[in-house]
């Protein structure tokens, strides 16, 4: 079964720009989430995503978006980047995200993407 | 928000076991506690999750207290391969996903 992938793997821009990524899930995953990761914040929740529907959000600004697909793919996008959005970003997907009535965070990590704003 | 902390690193030699505690004040009642270990330009690796009281998989052990503020994972006889980053992840009562601020684990030979 092929892992979660993500595209691209390294992205260069420059501040005030904007940036969409992309993650393909395992198949049959229908939850998505995404995180970013720096040296010095260590790994922050951005949003999930399942079925369609944004059902958890980090605290983030409003420049940071997200949507899924019917496929269960994703996108997120940053707007007007800044300086500190340089980080790795991971995505990550889930079967489901409860089970019975507990909530598992038994996830599958993509590579990542290095995103570098200069 | 809770605070998730872990050591920030620890050392140990082939053949040890290996214990990683990681403190969260804040646990949501119905969330899991699940460890991830991470090598360089990787993502996260799953790696147990648990409830409460002991669960053990084929690579690991999760201790989780009566009250779940904290949780120990165990690596039973370590190797060069397991020399990583380890990180919790807890869900907190304001249904955020926080990671643990992570433990840099070194085996040495």
């Amino acid at each position: 079964k092929a892992g979660v992938t993500q595209t691209p793997r390294y992205l260069i821009k420059t501040r005030g720009q904007q940036v969409t990524l992309s993650c393909s899930p395992i198949s049959g995953h229908r939850s998505v989430s995404w995180y970013q990761q720096t040296p010095g914040q260590g790994l922050q929740f951005l949003f999930e995503y399942f079925s369609e529907t944004q059902r958890n959000k980090g605290n983030f600004p409003g420049r940071f978006s997200g949507r899924q697909f019917s496929n269960s793919r994703s996108e997120m996008n940053v707007s007007t980047l800044e300086l500190g959005d340089s980080a790795l970003y991971l995505c990550a997907s889930s079967l489901v995200a409860g089970r019975s009535d507990r909530i598992s965070y038994e996830q599958y990590f993509g590579p990542g993407t290095r995103l570098t704003v200069t | 928000l809770a605070k998730t902390t872990q050591p920030i690193s620890m050392d140990s030699y082939e053949g040890q076991e290996v214990n990683i505690t990681c403190s969260h004040n804040n646990i949501a009642t119905n969330d899991y506690i699940t460890w991830y270990q991470q090598f360089p330009s990787q993502g996260p690796r799953f790696i147990i999750q648990g409830y409460k009281t002991k669960v053990t998989n084929e690579v690991a052990s999760l201790f989780i207290p009566a009250d779940r503020k904290s949780s120990t994972l165990s690596l039973p006889r370590v190797s060069l391969s397991d020399t990583a980053v380890y990180y919790c992840l807890v869900g907190d009562k304001t249904d955020k996903l926080i990671f643990g601020t992570g433990t840099r684990l070194q085996v040495f030979p």
